[in-house]
């Protein structure tokens, strides 16, 4: 089936650098979503990709969807303490009504 | 504010016992969908309802059972739980399609 692989599994960071991390599938996928799950929490959803090639923004979050539809970036910057949590890639894993599959997630840590 | 409602946050069952966890959405959304997160783990789909229709994902095992008595409302009943169900269990939601899902803060189980 589909798989998603996110990279890099986790990541310790300073508070105010930037951060960038990827998603990359041997699939196509005509939809790329990016969530965050705080612990004890279930994931939020950050940014939706629906067009090969955009990019979207929301606040200090940015994502991409990749032109080969094979891929995504998320970069997060001037990171705060509040941004520690899990960073999940998700797209539908076919056409029309089907479920998200997921990535198996990205963890942030920021030290202050 | 529209939401998506798991009961209880935290359930302890002893093993063997049964058990159910509820979800309900002021959402009014088609598609409800029930996820497994073991630790550090991507979220893993059980089942779904796309409205009254079920859909069980064929590695799911038996000991997992789904109710959606209307749209609001869907159960995860676990028959038997073992050791190896603990985790955290996921209620989502969405409008189907490449919508994103809205999740509730999930249901963790601990079986003893």
């Amino acid at each position: 089936g589909q798989q998603l692989n996110q990279s890099p599994q986790s990541m310790f960071i300073q508070e105010g650098e930037d951060v960038s991390m990827n998603c990359t599938s041997s699939s196509i996928f005509n939809t790329w979503l990016w969530y965050k799950q705080d612990p004890g929490e279930g994931p939020v959803l950050l940014i939706a990709l629906y067009k090969a090639g955009e990019l979207t923004s929301n606040g200090r979050l940015t994502a991409q969807f990749g032109i080969t539809r094979k891929d995504s970036f998320l970069n997060i910057s001037a990171s705060i303490p509040s941004d520690v949590g899990i960073y999940f890639c998700a797209g539908p894993r076919g056409s029309g009504n089907t479920p998200l599959v997921f990535g198996k997630g990205t963890r942030l840590s920021v030290i202050a | 504010d529209a939401m998506v409602i798991q009961n209880p946050r935290y359930q302890v069952t002893q093993f063997g016992k049964p058990v159910t966890l509820s979800c309900s959405q002021t959402l009014n959304h088609n598609v409800m969908y029930w996820y497994q997160q073991k630790s550090s783990q991507a979220p893993k789909l059980l089942f779904h309802y796309y409205d009254k229709d079920f859909n069980n994902e064929a590695d799911t095992p038996d000991n997992f059972q789904s109710r959606r008595p209307n749209t609001s409302f869907c159960f995860l009943d676990i028959r038997s739980p073992g050791l190896g169900d603990a985790a955290m269990y996921l209620c989502a939601t969405s409008r189907g399609g490449t919508d994103g899902y809205t999740f509730g803060s999930g249901t963790r189980l601990t079986v003893v």
